[in-house]
């Protein structure tokens, strides 16, 4: 399995506080993603980064910021919580981004987040 | 954009039927294709993928053909088992990040 660990893994916060999700691999990938997941929506991508203090919007990023200082950490930020965030947050990391070589996306094992 | 549509569940089946779970997509170019899968409590873990028009992925029993000229991709297994019972996810990526469909629950009974 791709080490990639995802902390907390639950946690129940009340609306307007900050709430900030780690992930943290270990295989040295440049690639990492946060998504959410709820129901009848699947996952969606909510930002990502393609190296080092490089980041990218998703599909859902109002809301949610990240941060990446080293490889190995990718932050994800909600500045002041609110109830429609809350999610299932999976991280997920590659090593390339060319999905025509078929490298899949490795995933963590979710950060079950509950806002009051 | 690239998008991917996989049919709604939940599926519902019996031990040793057969399942098929649709999936088509809309890209650009040439995307892999990929499906993941979710076992309860836990994250995605890629089942099986193609790369090319004609490629066939397998894993486990499961094989999806990669049908470039009906935008197909869709999961077969000739008999499920009740440890089969999981959300199933399509999922394309070319020159974007992964795009996922919605998910498809099967549930398998003895």
């Amino acid at each position: 399995d791709a080490g990639i660990t995802q902390s907390p893994r639950h946690k129940v916060t009340e609306t307007g506080t900050p709430v900030t999700l780690r992930c943290h691999q270990t295989e040295n990938h440049r690639y990492m993603y946060w998504y959410r997941q709820d129901p009848g929506h699947g996952l969606r991508l909510i930002h990502y980064s393609y190296g080092v203090k490089d980041t990218d919007k998703g599909e859902v990023s109002d809301g949610y910021s990240v941060s990446r200082s080293k490889t190995e950490d990718f932050l994800l930020t909600l500045e002041s919580a609110t109830s429609s965030q809350t999610s299932v947050y999976f991280c997920a990391i590659s090593a390339v981004w060319d999905g025509g070589e078929g490298q899949p996306q490795h995933f963590g094992d979710g950060t079950r987040l509950s806002i009051l | 954009g690239n998008s991917v549509t996989q049919m709604e569940g939940p599926v519902t089946l019996s031990e040793e039927a057969f399942l098929t779970i649709n999936c088509t997509y809309t890209a650009t170019g040439y995307p892999s294709l990929f499906w993941y899968v979710q076992y309860p409590g836990e994250g995605l873990q890629l089942l099986l993928k193609a790369t090319k028009a004609d490629d066939k992925g397998s894993n486990k029993g499961f094989e999806a053909t990669y049908r470039k000229e009906t935008t197909s991709f869709h999961l077969e297994k000739g008999s499920v088992q009740v440890s089969d019972s999981a959300v199933y996810f399509c999922a394309l990526k070319g020159n974007t990040p992964l795009v996922f469909g919605k998910g498809t629950r099967l549930s398998v009974i003895a």
